[in-house]
């Protein structure tokens, strides 16, 4: 079954430093990945999503993220954190077949920012 | 990108009774919408999948006699939690997309606590 870790429960930065968030999805074909963004109390916003091309992803908010088949990763990066990015990040795997699909999604990283 | 609305955004009730929580995709036609549960601090749990005009299909461990969905047209769904307890106090999220393939809009939850 397909599976996503993500396995910092917590990170902690500095504003105006950049950022990496970890996520490794387990899945026998090609993946088709999404990271999402949940403010406190809030529903969730889609960052980006990978489904095929090229493996450099950029998305909203300055995010990008990149798609490693070798090595089943889907890492987050921005290289300039802001105050306003402090939010729980969730890496999530499509699975399922056609109209069937669903998103299976990690436990989340759970972002703070410092001043 | 698509909008997808949920009322309430927060609902207090008395064990026993039952709670409605309607989502609505405001600018386009869901013909998938989904339900999820968050406790605090964790992942989102996919609860059930309904596609306009079908049952809904509940995940493992989801009763589907208290959590009644009901998908009928193809802007929205409602998730009924029956009897509510104490236990059913949580964070409901709903999404919905388009068609197979499409993204995935979530809406902003619906915190439901049951006294």
């Amino acid at each position: 079954a397909q599976s996503v870790t993500q396995p910092d429960i917590h990170i902690t930065v500095s504003e105006g430093a950049s950022l990496e968030l970890r996520c490794n999805y387990s899945y026998g074909a090609t993946p088709y990945l999404f990271w999402y963004v949940q403010s406190p109390g809030q529903g969730l916003q889609l960052l980006l999503k990978y489904f095929s091309g090229d493996t450099l992803v950029q998305g909203i908010k300055g995010f990008e993220a990149e798609f490693k088949r070798s090595q089943s990763s889907f890492n987050l990066r921005k290289p300039s954190v802001h105050w306003s990015d402090a939010a729980e990040y969730f890496c999530a795997v499509v699975s399922g077949k056609g109209s069937n699909y669903k998103l299976t999604f990690g436990k989340g990283t759970l972002l703070t920012v410092n001043p | 990108g698509a909008v997808v609305s949920q009322h309430p955004s927060w609902v207090i009730c008395k064990s026993g009774t039952s709670v409605k929580i309607e989502c609505r995709s405001l600018d386009f036609q869901a013909t998938t919408m989904f339900w999820y549960r968050q406790f605090p601090k964790q992942s989102l749990m996919l609860m059930a999948t309904s596609n306009e005009g079908s049952k809904a299909t509940y995940e493992q461990g989801v009763e589907k006699d208290k959590f009644l969905i009901n998908h009928a047209s193809l802007t929205l769904s409602t998730l009924t939690v029956t009897s509510a307890h104490p236990e059913d106090s949580s964070f409901y999220i709903c999404s919905a997309r388009a068609s197979a393939w499409e993204t995935q809009y979530f809406g902003p939850g619906t915190r439901l606590l049951v006294l």
